[in-house]
């Protein structure tokens, strides 16, 4: 069964350094978005990205924020300059289309970033 | 803004029926989602109302009352493996999931 795959799962940075995270969504999806969620917290929404540009984004993804496909296949999540608020589990997630219809995201398992 | 509220903990025993609630202020609802997740894993999808009424997944089923701005997950023949995270969420109009606050649900022998 096709899946959302994440790297790494565990990341341990500090404070104020880059932090790239990785992504590859099932292929024949069209749709890619990031969320994150800090531990015990719900999940939030931080970026939608359709034909190579973001569709939307929350006020959390501010300018120390960036997403990218580099490739056909990847889609990453850049962090400039990390702080401590930053931990967070980051899940990316992918669908065939838009959100405005039955709301069916696959998400990835996650990549644990740690801000020390 | 768009919230929408649910239970912080529910508990139940295996083999009954559990039933986990969601309010919503919203602008521009589009419809209800509900998403299992856990111990912190990947969200899996469990359903949508786009509709008012119930909608049935096997044990699982889902209603919407857009009058009320309520929704709940019905969850029947409850079992072990049931114990998760389960959010609502509402999809928007645009491309955005906004997600409930989250009811962990302890299902006990």
């Amino acid at each position: 069964e096709p899946e959302v795959t994440q790297t790494p799962s565990h990341q341990v940075t500090q404070m104020g350094q880059e932090v790239i995270l990785r992504c590859v969504p099932i292929s024949n999806h069209l749709y890619f978005y990031w969320y994150r969620q800090i531990l015990g917290q719900k999940v939030e929404f931080l970026v939608s990205f359709y034909n190579n540009e973001i569709s939307e984004k929350s006020e959390i993804f501010d300018d120390q924020f960036s997403v990218e496909r580099p490739d056909g296949s990847n889609f990453t999540l850049k962090i400039r300059s990390t702080k401590l608020e930053d931990s967070a589990m980051y899940f990316c997630a992918s669908s065939v289309r838009g959100q405005g219809f039955p709301g069916e995201l696959f998400f990835g398992e996650g990549s644990r970033l740690t801000v020390l | 803004g768009q919230s929408l509220e649910q239970p912080s903990e529910v508990t139940a025993v295996e083999g009954a029926i559990v039933q986990i609630n969601c309010t919503y202020q919203t602008s521009g609802f589009y419809g209800l989602s509900w998403y299992q997740q856990h111990d912190g894993g990947a969200p899996t999808f469990l359903s949508y109302n786009a509709l008012d009424g119930l909608e049935e997944t096997g044990r699982f089923s889902s209603f919407l009352s857009r009058s009320d701005s309520y929704g709940y997950l019905l969850l029947q023949e409850l079992q072990m493996k049931d114990s998760a995270s389960y959010f609502c969420a509402d999809p928007g109009g645009g491309n955005k999931l906004t997600f409930g606050t989250g009811t962990q649900l302890k299902v006990e022998l």
